[in-house]
């Protein structure tokens, strides 16, 4: 396991165009987040997954954004009809929860993200 | 409402003189506080968390809850230091979402 993947790692679409993006966190772990990064910014919070289930999603997200993580282990990011305020890098990342070792907990990895371009 | 704010975009400071960077937060409750730092062409990875306690890469940071501060400092500064760092926070108020600052990109001149 070399880590947190994501594919692709580039992406240029039209706008109204919908696009797909894929993320493989590290094998064991049970946590999976979609954040967005923007030039200038940190990343942004999208959603998480617990295992298969959505448990949290941010108040600012879209309804054109949709997530899934149906077995629990990779997770894709669906936009769609793209806009061009949509044009940032969308990172994922992975965590163990429920781990004694208090360092371990929560610790997130992140993959090297998408950079989506939206023309 | 959750916030986490780094003041300075950019930090520049010459080799081996002391660097502090800084982070307030807004929360209420019991934060977690992390510096994630990432470097040129690589990906965000954790730095270091309070809980930990512990120096990493000679880098120290002090939840202060009564300034709602979590600096990150190192006394000595290092070329390979130089990076792109971002302070976060997570708790139960937040439902276990992070929030992340702006960040600061910290140049350690030689």
């Amino acid at each position: 396991d070399t880590g947190v993947s994501q594919d692709p790692r580039h992406k240029i679409t039209k706008r109204g165009q919908n696009v797909t993006f894929r993320c493989d966190p590290i094998s064991e772990h049970n946590r999976l987040y979609w954040y967005r990064q923007t030039l200038g910014q940190g990343p942004e919070f999208l959603t998480y997954f617990q295992n298969e289930a959505q448990l949290e999603k941010s108040r600012l997200l879209s309804d054109r954004f949709s997530a899934e993580r149906p077995k629990g282990s990779f997770s894709t990011l669906e936009i769609q009809r793209t806009e061009q305020g949509d044009s940032a890098m969308y990172l994922c990342a992975s965590s163990l929860a429920f781990t004694r070792d208090r360092d371990k907990y929560n610790e997130q990895f992140f993959g090297p993200g998408t950079r989506l371009t939206v023309l | 409402a959750q916030r986490v704010t780094q003041p300075e975009k950019l930090l520049s400071v010459f080799k081996g003189a002391p660097v502090e960077l800084k982070c307030n937060y807004s929360y209420s409750g019991s934060p977690e506080l992390f510096w994630y730092v990432q470097y040129s062409r690589q990906r965000l990875q954790l730095l270091l968390r309070h809980i930990s306690r512990e120096s990493i890469k000679g880098f120290t940071a002090d939840l202060n809850k009564g300034e709602t501060s979590f600096h990150l400092k190192k006394p000595f500064a290092q070329e390979e230091d130089s990076a792109m760092y971002y302070c976060a926070l997570s708790g139960r108020n937040t439902g276990n979402q992070f929030y992340f600052g702006t960040g600061t990109s910290l140049t350690v001149i030689p």
